[in-house]
């Protein structure tokens, strides 16, 4: 698995609550990234960092922030949940070609 | 910024038969062009990869082919199998520039290959 762990694994929520979901990685890749998975859309980038506190927007970053403190913990927040982010949330880490995964969170927002 | 097309989006072969998925990009600069499958329930892996300066790259039953004039990109896979069944996707990224956040893959909507026994 890479040393990606990702946490909680399921949540379920209501409309308007915060969620921050985790990223940990324990191989000290440089890059995080996280993305979420939908039918029919594949792998839509959220947000990445490129190191400890430097951390851009993907194409689908609207509605989430990140917050990286540390080399081996990437967070991702909803500040306030929506039905359209119910999805699976997958993060991933890597040093510059292949990214390795996380297990995925699964997030319905109800 | 990069696009990139998949297709088909489904395909469904006989165990044996070929599987071949094809991609396209958008941006000429893109250089790197790696393929992740994704099992039911599972993370996607990275099973193949090929960089702008190399038009073929074979491992066992997969192959990948780049075409950099036509910005399209391929994989082969041979005497599927039926563990070959899964989601497969390409992507696209520029490696190797000096400023942050150059690692940023864009990822294709995926084929959903089934293998029948």
């Amino acid at each position: 698995d890479a040393g990606i762990t990702q946490s909680p694994r399921h949540k379920v929520t209501e409309t308007g609550t915060p969620v921050t979901l985790r990223c940990h990685q324990t191989e000290n890749h440089r890059y995080m990234y996280w993305y979420r998975q939908d039918p029919g859309h594949g792998l839509r980038l959220i947000h990445y960092s490129y190191g400890v506190k430097d951390t851009d927007k993907g194409e689908v970053s609207d509605g989430y922030s990140v917050s990286r403190s540390k080399t081996e913990d990437f967070l991702l927040t909803l500040e306030s949940a929506t039905s359209s982010q119910t999805s699976v949330y997958f993060c991933a880490a890597g040093g510059g070609t292949e990214q390795y995964f996380g297990p995925g969170t699964r997030l319905t927002v109800t | 910024g990069e696009n990139v097309e998949q297709h088909p989006s489904t395909l469904s072969v006989q165990e044996g038969d070929s599987a071949v998925i094809k991609c396209t990009y958008s941006d000429s600069a893109s250089n790197y062009f790696p393929w992740y499958k994704q099992e039911l329930g599972k993370r996607p892996q990275l099973i193949i990869d090929i960089r702008s300066n190399v038009g073929e790259k074979k491992d066992q039953r997969i192959a990948v082919t780049l075409n950099k004039t036509a910005k399209h990109f391929s994989l082969h896979i041979t005497e599927t199998q039926p563990e070959d069944s899964a989601v497969y996707f390409c992507a696209a990224s520029i490696l190797g520039l000096t400023q942050g956040g150059s690692e940023k893959l864009v990822f294709g909507k995926g084929t959903k290959l089934t293998v029948n026994p």
